[in-house]
């Protein structure tokens, strides 16, 4: 079975910290997402990487930065965390086949800022 | 901004019931997934329909693509409490990497 884990369940973190999520898959796919999740506003997409040291900006890069330096993990960093970053942070991985791929979430973090 | 808007947003019904959600959109898509997603997991997929026209089923759920390919519909037959959970719609377009995803249909089904 694919999987996706990510760092933490939940996380607390305060104005102003720099915070990191950590997303890594076991499936050796070469695409991985970042979304966030927003109760009405459905998933949005962060950031995604189709290869190491790759990647593009979604529809809400603001106030985000990513790394992918092996394969298997993909980070999504908050520069300075804000108050309207408290959400769910979800991540998503996938092979690219022309028009049908599966996207593999991991099970989400609770992010709050304080 | 490409926008897939869900109708309806919220759904209660009893056991046994059937209904159907919806899933629009003014783009045109290469190919549209159902996903479900539970309380405290991610979305786990359902289904991919890319062919105008084309019905697949799982089960109670019928999923059904537009012949236009803007829009799709999920219905459920004789709904149970394991239904129960966040329906997500997500749609490609060719040449892109990128799913856009729909705003939801969060689902209740009372025993």
């Amino acid at each position: 079975d694919v999987k996706v884990t990510q760092s933490s369940r939940y996380l607390v973190k305060r104005t102003g910290e720099k915070v990191f999520l950590e997303c890594v898959q076991d499936m050796d796919h070469e695409n991985m997402f970042w979304y966030r999740q927003d109760p009405g506003l459905g998933l949005r997409l962060i950031y995604f990487s189709y290869d190491v040291k790759m990647k593009e900006k979604g529809d809400i890069p603001e106030g985000y930065s990513v790394s992918r330096e092996k394969k298997e993990r993909f980070s999504l960093i908050l520069e300075s965390a804000s108050t309207n970053q408290t959400s769910m942070y979800l991540c998503a991985s996938s092979l690219w086949r022309s028009h049908d791929y599966e996207q593999y979430f991991g099970p989400g973090t609770r992010l709050t800022v304080t | 901004t490409q926008l897939l808007e869900q109708s309806p947003q919220f759904l209660s019904i009893q056991e046994g019931e059937n209904l159907t959600v919806y899933c629009n959109s003014s783009s045109v898509f290469s190919s549209l997934q159902w996903y479900r997603q539970e309380p405290g997991e991610g979305p786990v997929l359902l289904v991919t329909v890319v062919t105008g026209g084309e019905v697949k089923k799982l089960k109670r759920l019928t999923f059904q693509f537009g012949d236009a390919r803007k829009d799709s519909s999920l219905h459920i037959t004789a709904a149970q409490p394991g239904d129960t959970g966040l329906y997500l719609c997500a749609g490609i377009t060719s040449g892109t990497y990128k799913y856009i995803f729909g705003t939801g249909t969060r689902l209740k089904v009372l025993a």
